[in-house]
């Protein structure tokens, strides 16, 4: 069946890039996204990418996307401590009616 | 854009209790969602509408679950006869689905349920 697959736990210091790495498994995925949790709310979508593309560059973040390994990662430069927070990494299934997350990657960041 | 609105954002009912969540989307959004998320998991779909029909119901989502979204609107979320396994923090999203392509979910704070 569907899934994707996160590493559970990430500790970086500040000023250090953080790479939060995934794996899934329905290759007929045709959008990607990194989401952020903080604790006690909901989801912010942070970035997202289609899967005709390689790799995505927004600001502090960059996405890259590997189809025939079927391999996401989001690279977070300069990490800072306001951004310990869950991150899920998520596709949109073949039918295009529902997105599946991963469990999430906790990320420390180390004053 | 006011976002994705959730009431309550706290829920305590005692086992056996009927509960209802409200969820109010994006105005433009004909998308609607929701999720379940229990501690150390990420969201896991139960069911969606476009507009105010209900198009996919998650096995997950049992009998005792119900869904609505009247008008194509706000929607709301019941549970009836709660079991501690309904614990968990509910989450609705919308999104827009059109000519134009499809947007990601926009995600509400969620309502945590706490059934004792």
């Amino acid at each position: 069946g569907e899934d994707v697959e996160q590493s559970l736990f990430l500790s970086v210091r500040e000023g250090d890039s953080s790479v939060i790495n995934c794996t899934y498994t329905d290759s007929s995925s045709t959008y990607l996204y990194w989401y952020k949790q903080e604790p006690g709310a909901g989801l912010q979508l942070l970035t997202y990418i289609f899967s005709n593309m390689d790799m995505k560059q927004d600001q502090r973040l960059t996405v890259l996307l590997n189809k025939k390994d079927k391999h996401l990662s989001l690279r977070i430069a300069d990490t800072q401590t306001g951004d310990s927070a869950i991150y899920f990494c998520a596709v949109l299934n073949t039918g295009g009616f529902k997105t599946i997350f991963g469990a999430g990657t906790r990320l420390f960041v180390k004053a | 854009d006011t976002g994705v609105s959730q009431n309550p954002r706290h829920k305590i009912t005692k086992r056996g209790q009927n509960v209802t969540f409200r969820c109010d989307p994006i105005s433009e959004h004909n998308r609607l969602y929701w999720y379940r998320q229990t501690l150390g998991q990420g969201p896991e779909f139960l069911t969606y509408f476009q507009n105010e029909a209900q198009l996919e119901k998650s096995r997950l989502l049992s009998d005792r679950f119900s869904a609505e979204r009247p008008k194509g609107s706000f929607s709301t979320l019941e549970i009836q006869r709660t079991e501690q396994g309904d614990s968990a923090m509910y989450l609705c999203a919308s999104s827009l689905e059109g000519g134009q392509g499809r947007s990601p979910l926009h995600f509400g704070n969620g309502t945590r349920l706490t059934v004792t």
